[in-house]
């Protein structure tokens, strides 16, 4: 079945410095990846989305890269705000198939002051 | 709020009680997902509904676990005989079929004494 890997655990950035968050996936079949960030005894929120289509997409301060050869993809923030941190969750689906997702274990972003 | 709730929101008990868990998708959303996350992980998959079919069981859904979806609109969760490891966060999450992006519920917390 479907792994994805998620790097780093922890990650601390000044605040308005970029955020880099990297992942890879094992099964060739998955078509979609969610990324979702989650605050604090809330639920996941997606944040942005790409499809394997596409290599990359841009949301405002936030991107997403895809490298399918590789099974890479990553998720870059820039100009970070005190309230981007939280823990953030790549993850990858089987889009049209059972679309459910396979989550990385998550990072946790602190944006330092 | 039309989003997908869940309850109850918290749930303490012992140790080989049952437990029944409910969630309520967003309305007209057919594919309903429930999903484990313990403490600094990721979401892990558990089920999943399209309509009130069961279409896929984890294999981390023991014996003990069941799920229902008995009219293709709330589900429910129960655990049989609960152990200290089924302590977790239970979510729930909803999509319409052809929609990539699952919507998540607040969450059920559990702990098993």
């Amino acid at each position: 079945g479907e792994n994805v890997e998620q790097h780093p655990s922890t990650l601390s950035v000044q605040e308005g410095d970029s955020a880099v968050i990297k992942c890879t996936y094992s099964d060739s079949a998955s078509n979609y990846f969610p990324w979702y960030k989650q605050e604090l005894g809330k639920r996941p929120q997606l944040i942005i989305d790409i499809r394997s289509n596409v290599g990359e997409k841009k949301d405002q301060r936030i991107a997403v890269t895809l490298n399918k050869t590789a099974k890479h993809f990553s998720l870059h923030i820039t100009e970070t705000q005190p309230e981007d941190s939280a823990v953030y969750f790549c993850a990858a689906s089987k889009k049209n198939r059972d679309d459910k997702i396979i989550f990385g274990k998550g990072t946790r972003l602190h944006i330092l002051p | 709020d039309t989003g997908v709730s869940q309850n109850p929101r918290h749930k303490i008990t012992k140790r080989g009680q049952n437990v029944t868990f409910r969630c309520d998708p967003i309305s007209e959303h057919n594919r309903l997902y429930w999903y484990r996350q313990t403490l600094g992980q990721g979401p892990e998959f558990l089920t999943y509904f399209q309509n009130e079919a069961q279409l896929e069981k984890s294999r981390l859904l023991s014996d003990r676990f069941s799920a229902e979806r008995p009219k293709g609109s709330f589900s429910t969760l129960e655990i049989q005989r609960t152990e200290q490891g089924d302590s977790a966060m239970y979510l729930c999450a909803s999509s319409f079929d052809g929609q990539e992006t699952q919507y998540f519920g607040p969450g059920t917390r559990l702990l098993v004494l």
